[in-house]
């Protein structure tokens, strides 16, 4: 099983539409999860911090499930300016190396 | 204040030859990080740089080597390009606590015919 794996296909979605991403990891100690957005040929940038209690920002929600190993990410009303590749991130270890997942693609359509 | 600088932005070489590409951390930064992030895949982890020894690495080969210098910036060398070498390489520096965010330069996109 990959470290962090996430389902590579675009969403095309209509303005306002809730959309929902998905990550599974596989277990290492100390680990922290990062949702990163990445525009087009543009550097990925932090998007939020996901915690087991939940993180929520505006319209944006990003969940732990430790017990299931995955994360998640929610973006509610979506607007064409949310358009752009979301990245699930995984920093485990004592030196908090950091593992990408592949990266979804989302097209918001007006 | 500035983030993290690249240089350069795009860069064309040719089967065999050698690269450097330079980085620059954001101000208060002492930890540097280095990906390859293929066409439509997520940044790979290479190899991070801290009080200029590397850290840590991903699954590259020797090929792939670094750098950091005094000042906490940081060279990516590519020896004997490759083809599949083509992508975007990515630098990002943080500071040198596990919970601290890493901030992303812009890349450079190397390109090998």
């Amino acid at each position: 099983r990959k470290e962090v794996e996430q389902d590579p296909g675009p969403f095309n979605v209509p303005e306002g539409a809730t959309v929902a991403f998905n990550c599974t990891y596989s277990n290492s100690a100390s680990q922290s999860f990062f949702w990163y957005r990445q525009d087009c040929r543009k550097e990925p940038k932090l998007l939020m911090s996901v915690y087991s209690s939940g993180n929520e920002d505006g319209r944006f929600t990003a969940q732990l499930n430790r017990a299931s190993q995955y994360i998640s990410l929610l973006i509610r009303d979506s607007k064409l300016s949310d358009s752009a590749t979301y990245l699930c991130v995984r920093t485990s270890g004592g030196y908090q190396k950091v593992t990408f997942g592949i990266g979804r693609k989302l097209q918001v359509i007006p | 204040d500035a983030g993290v600088t690249q240089s350069p932005t795009h860069l064309i070489k040719t089967r065999g030859q050698q690269v450097t590409l330079r980085c620059s951390p954001k101000s208060g930064h002492d930890t540097v990080s280095w990906y390859q992030q293929a066409l439509g895949q997520g940044p790979q982890f290479i190899f991070q740089y801290y009080e200029e020894e590397e850290r840590q690495r991903g699954n590259f080969p020797d090929r792939f080597s670094g750098h950091q210098f005094p000042n906490y910036s940081s060279e990516l060398n590519v020896n004997a390009l490759l083809l599949g070498d083509s992508a975007l390489y990515l630098c990002a520096s943080s500071l040198a606590v596990p919970t601290d965010t890493q901030y992303f330069g812009p890349g450079t996109r190397l390109t090998v015919l």
